[in-house]
């Protein structure tokens, strides 16, 4: 199957500082990616997609000037989390289809942020 | 938009009995239904899917099934074993929404010695 990556697995910054993850498509290119948000015993919550070449689409209640999406090539999408704030510390994870297996989705690793 | 209500929350069966979590959705243009194990602090795993043009899939001890009248899909674990116990997710998708995922709240297993 398809690999995706996510960079850094884990982090942990001020509050007021910046923080990019990077969701890479190792083997595949993905013109489409997702970013979730998952907090302690919940569900995938899904922030936004993100699209090659185009804005990102942002789901209702997620500020777009805080957490700034963008997809640069056909393998990256950078989630990037500004002025961040402690209620923002979770597990951040991005996923993308392959259309080349029928769209089944791959996931990276996750980041955890730790915001103190 | 389409909603997916996943039941029961929590899930306690004893090692060697059979395991079913059950989902409903709403948006009968869906049509692709995957089930996610996932472990603590892990990523998702995709452990089995189904699409709206079958009614039932099997793969060794899980198997999907999908009752599109219904609009109700649910997953079966036979012969659980402590390597089972996880947080299980349904979701459901449509092809011309990029498969965006829409996901159940979520279902912990826990397999009782």
């Amino acid at each position: 199957g398809a690999v995706v990556s996510q960079h850094p697995s884990w982090v942990i910054c001020k509050s007021g500082t910046s923080v990019k993850i990077e969701c890479r498509s190792l083997d595949f290119q993905a013109t489409t990616m997702f970013w979730y948000r998952q907090f302690p015993k919940q569900s995938l919550m899904l922030m936004a997609t993100s699209n090659e070449g185009s804005k990102a689409t942002y789901e209702q209640g997620v500020e777009k000037d805080k957490f700034l999406i963008n997809h640069a090539s056909l393998t990256l999408s950078t989630l990037t989390v500004t002025s961040a704030h402690p209620e923002d510390s979770s597990f951040y994870i991005c996923s993308a289809p392959d259309r080349s297996f029928d769209y089944e989705q791959y996931f990276g690793p996750g980041t955890r942020l730790t915001v103190t | 938009g389409e909603n997916v209500e996943q039941h029961p929350s929590t899930l306690s069966v004893q090692e060697g009995d059979s395991a079913v979590i059950k989902c409903t959705y709403s948006d009968s243009a869906s049509n692709y239904f995957p089930w996610y194990k996932q472990e603590l602090g892990k990523r998702p795993q995709l452990i089995i899917d189904i699409r709206s043009n079958v009614g039932e899939k099997k793969d060794q001890r899980i198997a999907v099934t999908l009752n599109k009248t219904a609009k109700h899909f649910s997953l079966h674990i036979t012969e659980t074993q402590p390597e089972d116990s996880a947080v299980y997710f349904c979701a459901a998708s449509r092809w011309d929404s990029n498969y965006q995922l829409i996901w159940g709240a979520g279902t912990k297993l826990i397999i009782k010695p």
